[in-house]
């Protein structure tokens, strides 16, 4: 079945060392998403990929990078992790289109800052 | 900017009942989804709504839109526990950059 994968699934990151989480898809679906998803909260947009154009959102902290090498894969960078970046991080994409951008997101990847 | 609220935020509803769930934006979109969290899980999406007066039926839910009025509701008829789950709208920005904004999720208890 096609699907949006994350992994790992639950991470586990010292104060200040950087993480990799990673975000693959078989979707063929242009549009890669990032967001951060503290408890309670609503799900808060890092950051997309439309195609291989990088969108970042205004308040998106220096500290978020993300690479996408390909159109299958994308990267979250988190380069001094602190205990407040300790939140679920889901990937999500979508297939452009003038009529829908519905999302389908992966099963999230949980962030724990020790 | 988009602003997007959902009403009530926290729903607790006895199994049978019937209650909707409100979604308000603030600006011009044609486009809305709703999606479902189950606890610690991700999100899933439920509806897809294109254009004014769609309305989309699964199971016990029915989602509507109304873009003059900028509101889309999420009906539930005749609850049951397994609808226990938090509830997200999302308005698409209109930019087509594929951007949405969420609104903060109704969390909704169905209890025997």
């Amino acid at each position: 079945d096609a699907m949006v994968i994350q992994n790992p699934r639950y991470q586990v990151t010292q104060f200040g060392k950087p993480v990799t989480l990673s975000c693959s898809q078989t979707l063929n679906h242009n549009v890669m998403y990032w967001y951060q998803q503290k408890s309670s909260q609503a799900p808060k947009l890092l950051f997309h990929y439309y195609d291989k154009d990088f969108n970042n959102e205004a308040d998106t902290p220096d500290n978020f990078q993300s690479r996408r090498p390909n159109t299958s894969f994308c990267f979250l960078d988190i380069r001094s992790p602190g205990l407040g970046d300790a939140a679920m991080y889901l990937c999500a994409t979508s297939k452009a289109g003038y009529f829908s951008y519905e999302q389908y997101f992966g099963p999230g990847t949980r962030l724990t800052v020790t | 900017e988009l602003k997007v609220e959902q009403n009530p935020l926290f729903l607790s509803m006895q199994e049978g009942k019937n209650y909707t769930i409100y979604c308000n934006y603030s600006t011009t979109s044609d486009r809305l989804y709703w999606y479902r969290q189950d606890p610690g899980k991700s999100l899933e999406s439920l509806f897809v709504l294109l254009s004014n007066g769609a309305v989309k039926q699964e199971g016990r839910l029915m989602a509507s839109l109304d873009t003059k009025a900028r509101l889309s509701t999420l009906h539930i008829t005749a609850a049951v526990h397994d609808l226990s789950a938090t509830y997200f709208c999302a308005v698409d920005r209109g930019t087509n950059a594929g951007k949405s904004t969420f609104g903060d999720g109704t969390t909704l208890t169905v209890k025997p």
